[in-house]
């Protein structure tokens, strides 16, 4: 299986900043990795998918990118919708896996 | 606009059968090439794909739950099912049902997700 790691678990941040997660990956791959967010008590949305891709609708301050085993989500200019959990998820190879979380909080 | 409804017992007694139902509106289930699955997230925890199951009925399940999982789908009421055997209080989870994209393994579309408890 590939392991995701996500770093760091959480993230204390302020409206306006520009914000990174990290998703580290066990194994080495090209493209095939999604992000979702998450609030509380609600499903995941996605938000990326194939790294880099932005799914409609979704602000053009959220931005993927990475390769190997290193992806990222960048959240440029900060704002309150965005205080969240957030998850990679790579479909490189079955089993489909998830990293841990990253939860975004305000500061 | 494709939307998910998961719907079940909220509570299941250790070693019981779990039962899913994920009813799919604003789209056939056997269109566009989709697969349909299950995702569960622990109390607190990460997300763990269970499996899903592609219009054909051919089905993909994660190997750490395979022996006790079985993803079924009726056309005639556009919905999918799932059943977890066995269940232990490991088991205990929001589960959510999901759809993939045809040619990439992301989840574009979900359902709300139903808390599941295995308690006696």
């Amino acid at each position: 299986d590939i392991q995701m790691t996500q770093s760091p678990s959480t993230l204390s941040a302020s409206v306006g900043d520009r914000v990174i997660i990290t998703c580290r990956a066990s194994q080495s791959f090209n493209t095939w990795l999604a992000w979702y967010q998450q609030k509380p008590g609600k499903a995941p949305k996605l938000l990326i998918s194939k790294t880099s891709s932005l799914q409609s609708g979704v602000p053009s301050r959220f931005s993927g990118s990475g390769s190997g085993t290193e992806f990222t989500l960048t959240i440029s200019n900060l704002q309150p919708d965005d205080f969240a959990s957030y998850y990679c998820q790579q479909y490189k190879s079955y089993p489909y896996t998830f990293g841990q979380g990253t939860k975004l909080e305000s500061k | 606009q494709v939307q998910l409804q998961e719907s079940g017992p909220g509570l299941v007694k250790p070693s019981q059968t779990l039962s899913l139902t994920c009813t799919v509106s604003g789209g056939s289930i056997t269109s566009g090439g989709y697969y349909w699955g299950w995702i569960r997230q622990h109390p607190g925890k990460g997300l763990e794909w269970i499996g899903y199951i592609f219009y054909s009925g051919s089905t993909f399940y994660n190997p750490s739950l395979k022996s006790r999982v079985t993803i079924s789908q009726d056309t005639s009421k556009n919905h999918f099912s799932l059943k977890l055997s066995s269940m232990t209080a490991a088991d205990t989870a929001v589960y959510y049902c999901a759809r993939r994209n045809p040619r990439e393994g992301y989840f574009d579309y979900w359902g709300q997700g139903t808390r599941v408890t295995v308690s006696s």
